[in-house]
């Protein structure tokens, strides 16, 4: 199986200010049929369901703010907001779907400081 | 609206049989893969496997296979997971989800709300 980590387990970023979440896979997760890599970010508030931020490493959801990115190639990926609000409080999870069982890191957990 | 809305919470007992499901509006049921995802209380998030439009194919994490199964009905639109004999280890909330195109390898981007399995004698 691949393995994803997650660093760090929590970050406490205070408003308006950066947040940065690192993803690392034990394989390269570029898929030769399209030459992007196989990585997804998902957003998960209490009581709710994952909700898709980004794909394919890079392609922001229609509906997500633009403070949202992400970043990386091959094994090492990051999931950047630029400008945190009270509202992205939530635990954020990277998940690989190069190869099953797609896997997914063990969360970050992002609190406002 | 698209959307994928699971069955209702569950309370069973070990060694009962189960059968949740996850009926999907709004899209063509048949073009897309949908795969299931384990939380257990308080963790994180673990794919448990999928199945291909029509399908005729299932493809299952080496940490349930066999205990398992996922199935569909694509008349009603509706996916399956089932257990023919629970756990109490089995607690958890499973949810259903898209895989975003016609290929299993791809990210989720429409989820269930989720059903909550409580084993417990």
């Amino acid at each position: 199986d691949i393995v994803m980590t997650q660093s760090p387990d929590s970050l406490a970023v205070s408003l308006g200010e950066r947040a940065t979440i690192n993803c690392k896979s034990s394989q390269n997760l570029s898929y030769y049929a399209n030459d992007k890599d196989s990585l997804a970010w998902y957003q998960q508030k209490p009581g709710q369901p994952p909700r898709l931020l980004i794909s394919w490493a890079s392609a922001r959801q229609s509906g997500v703010p633009d403070r949202f990115s992400g970043s990386g190639s091959g094994a090492d990926f990051s999931l950047t907001i630029s400008s945190l609000q009270a509202e992205d409080v939530a635990i954020y999870y990277c998940q690989q779907f190069y190869g099953a069982p797609f896997t997914f890191g063990h969360g970050t957990r992002l609190e406002i400081k | 609206e698209v959307q994928l809305v699971q069955s209702g919470a569950e309370v069973k007992k070990p060694g009962e049989s189960l059968k949740i499901s996850c009926k999907a509006f709004g899209y063509k049921f048949t073009n897309y893969y949908i795969g299931w995802v384990r939380q257990m209380p308080g963790r994180g998030l673990e794919w448990l496997g999928a199945i291909s439009p029509g399908g005729s194919h299932t493809r299952y994490s080496p940490s349930v296979r066999g205990q398992v199964t996922i199935s569909l009905d694509d008349s009603i639109t509706t996916a399956y997971l089932q257990w023919t004999s629970l756990r109490a280890s089995d607690t958890a909330t499973f949810y259903c989800a898209r895989h975003a195109s016609g290929n299993v390898s791809d990210a989720f981007d429409l989820w269930g709300q989720g059903t909550l399995v409580t084993v417990s004698s």
